[in-house]
């Protein structure tokens, strides 16, 4: 079965510090992923996806992702954190095993900002 | 912009009651969905439809769960007789393009608490 592991369900970062987010992927074969943020009281908004086409993927608001084969991660950074960057992030994976192509959420990382 | 619209936004009932979330995916999206998120867990898939009828259900979309599209705009989920542990959030999701690498937008969700 295909599954994401996100490591660390609470991330602090300085206000224009790096964001790094981790998202580690198990699948049998090649994985379609994806990076979602949730801001306070609100639906699911994709950042950015890996299809395949590029290892590195450049999302909306400055956030891009690197799918690296070798250590099954696809890991989600953004060189400088703004405070509006305070949300919690989900990595996800396209179920490929079934004919329906669901997403398979990881447990999410709650990203503070600190002024 | 278009996007996927979710009423109520926060609904209270008794144990036992009946809830229906409703639910007005983009228009020319094809693929429907429906999350749950129990607070500070992750986002858990419930039900897949498509073309009139449930493609996949998860373990947790038991008898007391139900889907349905009664027009060409409505996407509703019932809940027959609501337990405790239904409290969540419910996201209802949907997209155009079935395969694996098609983008699911998701509504800002319902808030389902149960007394």
């Amino acid at each position: 079965a295909q599954s994401v592991t996100q490591l660390g369900s609470h991330v602090s970062v300085s206000e224009g510090a790096l964001v790094l987010l981790r998202c580690n992927y198990s699948s049998s074969v090649p994985p379609y992923l994806f990076w979602y943020v949730q801001y306070p009281n609100q639906g699911l908004q994709l950042l950015l996806k890996y299809t395949s086409a590029a290892t590195l993927v450049k999302g909306i608001n400055g956030f891009e992702a690197e799918f690296k084969k070798s250590e099954t991660s696809f890991h989600l950074t953004k060189p400088s954190a703004h405070m509006s960057d305070a949300a919690e992030y989900f990595c996800a994976v396209s179920d490929t095993t079934s004919g329906t192509y669901k997403y398979i959420f990881g447990t999410g990382t709650r990203l503070k900002v600190l002024a | 912009e278009p996007e996927v619209t979710q009423t109520p936004s926060h609904q209270v009932t008794q144990m036992g009651q009946e809830v229906i979330l409703r639910c007005v995916p983009i228009s020319n999206h094809l693929y429907f969905y429906w999350y749950r998120q129990i607070l500070g867990q992750k986002v858990e898939f419930l039900v897949s439809f498509y073309n009139n009828e449930i493609s996949e259900k998860s373990e947790i979309f038991d008898d007391q769960f139900s889907v349905e599209r009664p027009d060409g705009s409505n996407f509703t989920l019932k809940i027959r007789s609501t337990k405790l542990e239904d409290s969540a959030m419910y996201f209802c999701a949907s997209r155009v393009y079935g395969g694996p690498t098609g983008e699911l937008f998701f509504g800002e969700g319902s808030r389902l608490t149960v007394l």
